[in-house]
């Protein structure tokens, strides 16, 4: 078992569609990351959570330390949301990070 | 947003020869950079972590004289794959650790896509 699962693995969504990624993981954990990488490779960092909610934009993101959840919502999806989301935990100890293994997302017009 | 740049963002190369990768966090100090590997639909792995001005980490299975790190100073580390072969096809990527008083964070270069003929 990962220490960080995403679901689902792919989810493709017509254009308007609200989106909900989950994110799991078993460690203890100081701050999540939400990453997002287009098919050029290039990563984004869009969230930085410890706790509660962040919005931005279209994009908002929640987590629940005492359950060890986090979900990235987008609201209106749109196609150039396509893209593959990570999940990525800072755990207690260190500064290093590990990751999910990604969400696929295709956003149709 | 703090940023993290690589060069070059493409390298193609012979089998055998050594390839320089450079990170750079442009607008803070990073005492730690992080270096992974990526594989088509796979997600990042990290490869070692670079500490500045002593010797880099290697994550298990990553060979330290195939890949060397170097983190000469506060804005900068590099990585070398010597004498490449087309394994080594992949896409690296940096991240710079900033700290912070609240939370630390990672940022991201945007890769650098190395394929070994």
């Amino acid at each position: 078992k990962n220490e960080v699962e995403q679901s689902p693995q792919n989810l493709t969504a017509q254009e308007g569609e609200f989106i909900t990624i989950n994110c799991s993981y078993s460690v203890g954990i100081s701050a999540l990351h939400w990453l997002q990488q287009h098919p050029g490779g290039g990563i984004v960092s869009l969230f930085m959570l410890s706790s509660g909610k962040k919005k931005h934009g279209r994009l908002i993101a929640t987590i629940n330390i005492q359950e060890k959840h986090s979900s990235l919502h987008i609201t209106a999806s749109h196609p150039r949301d396509s893209a593959v989301y990570i999940c990525a935990v800072k755990e207690t100890s260190g500064s290093r990070l590990t990751f999910g293994e990604g969400t696929q997302l295709t956003v149709n017009p | 947003g703090a940023v993290v740049s690589q060069h070059p963002s493409r390298v193609i190369c012979k089998s055998g020869t050594s390839v320089k990768i450079e990170c750079r966090s442009l607008d803070f100090q990073a005492t730690t950079m992080f270096w992974y590997r990526q594989f088509p639909k796979q997600s990042l792995m990290l490869m070692a972590t670079s500490n500045e001005g002593s010797k880099a980490t290697y994550e298990q299975g990553v060979e330290k004289d195939k890949f060397l790190i170097n983190h000469a100073s506060l804005t900068l580390s590099t990585l070398t794959v010597t004498s490449a072969h087309p394994e080594d096809s992949s896409f690296y990527i940096c991240s710079a650790h900033k700290p912070g008083l609240d939370i630390d964070t990672q940022y991201f270069g945007p890769g650098t896509r190395l394929t070994v003929l």
